[in-house]
């Protein structure tokens, strides 16, 4: 299976520019998406096939690489994106997620 | 409005099966590949597999196919996950998801909870 490594965390004051990054284990060409999934909530898609952002989404929010690196940047950071944020590759079978960035606001 | 509501969770002894099911609304269901994606608490999400439109074609994480059977009914606009053989291992929420072009999951349910316990 192709695994998906991300840091376990980060902190970032409001205002400030952010980027999780998820990293695969043998290529995943531009297959992969990202998502947030709030305490208690499902997940929402963010970004899907590396950089394209998910309609209804904010643009604060982009996506980026190809191969094995893949970010996520989110520019400015508010409050409410305090969550937790999981990459997703759909290249290789099975599908599989990173284990998510935890996002906290300082 | 996209609309996905699984239903069938609850608690479940060692060693029994479950029968989940997905409701779908809002959109043409016979038009998508459908999947499922588990979480255990205090963990991340785990892709179980996914179905084609017409059932032709079903796939499994690798490790989790002896005990999962994703199935589909068109006319009725509803996804299942049996399970079977339930250890605690298998207590997580359960989410069904609609899977639009790339293999992204672009609608999520709001997730049934299935806990294995004596």
């Amino acid at each position: 299976d192709t695994v998906l490594t991300q840091s376990p965390a980060l902190a970032v004051s409001p205002g400030e520019r952010v980027t999780i990054s998820c990293r695969a284990s043998e290529s995943v060409s531009t297959l992969m998406h990202w998502y947030q999934q709030k305490p208690g909530q499902q997940p929402t898609l963010l970004i899907y096939l590396a950089s394209n952002l998910e309609s209804g989404v904010p643009a604060r929010f982009s996506g980026s690489g190809s191969g094995t690196d893949f970010t996520l940047t989110i520019d400015p950071v508010e409050a409410d994106d305090t969550a937790t944020y999981y990459c997703q590759q759909s290249w290789n079978d099975p599908n599989t997620f990173g284990a998510g960035t935890k996002l906290e606001l300082k | 409005e996209v609309k996905l509501v699984e239903s069938g969770g609850g608690l479940v002894q060692p060693g029994r099966s479950l029968k989940l099911s997905c409701a779908a609304s809002g959109f043409s269901f016979n038009d998508y590949w459908m999947g499922w994606v588990r979480q255990a608490p205090g963990k991340g999400l785990e892709w179980i597999g996914e179905i084609n439109q017409d059932s032709s074609t079903i796939n499994y994480t690798p490790s989790l196919k002896d005990k999962f059977t994703i199935s589909r009914d068109n006319a009725q606009n509803t996804l299942y996950l049996q399970m079977s053989k339930l250890g605690s291992e298998d207590t997580a929420i359960y989410y069904c998801a609609r899977i639009n072009y790339g293999g992204r999951t672009d609608a999520w349910g709001q997730g049934a909870s299935v806990t294995v316990s004596s």
